[in-house]
């Protein structure tokens, strides 16, 4: 099972949107509703920001933002704050009761 | 207050078998839906999953490392451990437990523990 495809880095400035992409296939990202988001600042472990492509858990702001076009799903952090620069990395349901993780996106809040 | 917390060696030797323990409190491994993850990120990389539990013993693992894993659980204990067979290397890595649900999403971790693969 092959790591979800997502960009190295991602930037914005203060207040600015960035919206980051993990790229699958149709037996992982398009095949299920199942992709879900994760941010982790350095030393720290991850902590759920998006599941089930778009749901937002309770606590999380609604600064961000999930979607899924095709095989692609997308992160997007809008009104970016310092605090949201950190790595994020997309997770998906991959069939046969197997679950992928992506390459990961550091996020610099300029 | 949900809480889980890995517990392990730090250091193991290449050939050994690494065992993790996953001390959880605040959910029951009983109740329907609810499961356990493994994942793991070596220094610098990506996190890659590894194995679940469920809340009714199934048992699931990643495709390229299934042969080396064994995951259970004791629900009275309120724990689930973790083997790992011939470790190397390429294994040293921060190993972290997470509540997980059907759809995958795991919404509490624990903090982690790092092994080192070293002889």
């Amino acid at each position: 099972q092959s790591a979800l495809t997502q960009p190295p880095s991602a930037s914005g400035s203060p207040g600015q949107s960035v919206t980051i992409s993990c790229t699958g296939t149709s037996s992982d990202v398009g095949g299920y509703n199942y992709v879900s988001w994760y941010q982790q600042h350095p030393g720290k472990a991850p902590k759920l920001m998006i599941y089930e492509v778009s749901k937002r858990p309770s606590g999380v702001p609604d600064r961000f933002s999930g979607s899924k076009s095709g095989n692609t799903a997308s992160l997007t952090v809008s009104g970016l704050q310092a605090e949201d620069e950190s790595d994020y990395y997309c997770c998906s349901y991959a069939g046969n009761n197997n679950y992928v993780f992506g390459t990961g996106t550091k996020v610099t809040v300029l | 207050q949900v809480t889980l917390r890995e517990s392990g060696p730090a250091l193991v030797k290449p050939t050994q078998t690494l065992t993790l323990t996953c001390t959880f409190s605040g959910f029951s491994l009983s109740t329907s839906g609810m499961c356990v993850s493994w994942v793991r990120q070596p220094p610098g990389k990506a996190l890659e999953w590894l194995a679940l539990i469920d809340w009714d013993d199934d048992k699931y693992y990643s495709t390229s490392l299934k042969t080396r894993l064994t995951i259970s659980k004791d629900s009275s204990k309120n724990q689930v451990v973790l083997t790992m067979t011939n470790m190397d290397p390429v294994d040293t890595a921060t190993y972290y437990c997470a509540r997980t649900y059907g759809s995958g999403l795991k919404d509490y971790w624990g903090q982690g523990t790092l092994v080192t693969v070293s002889s």
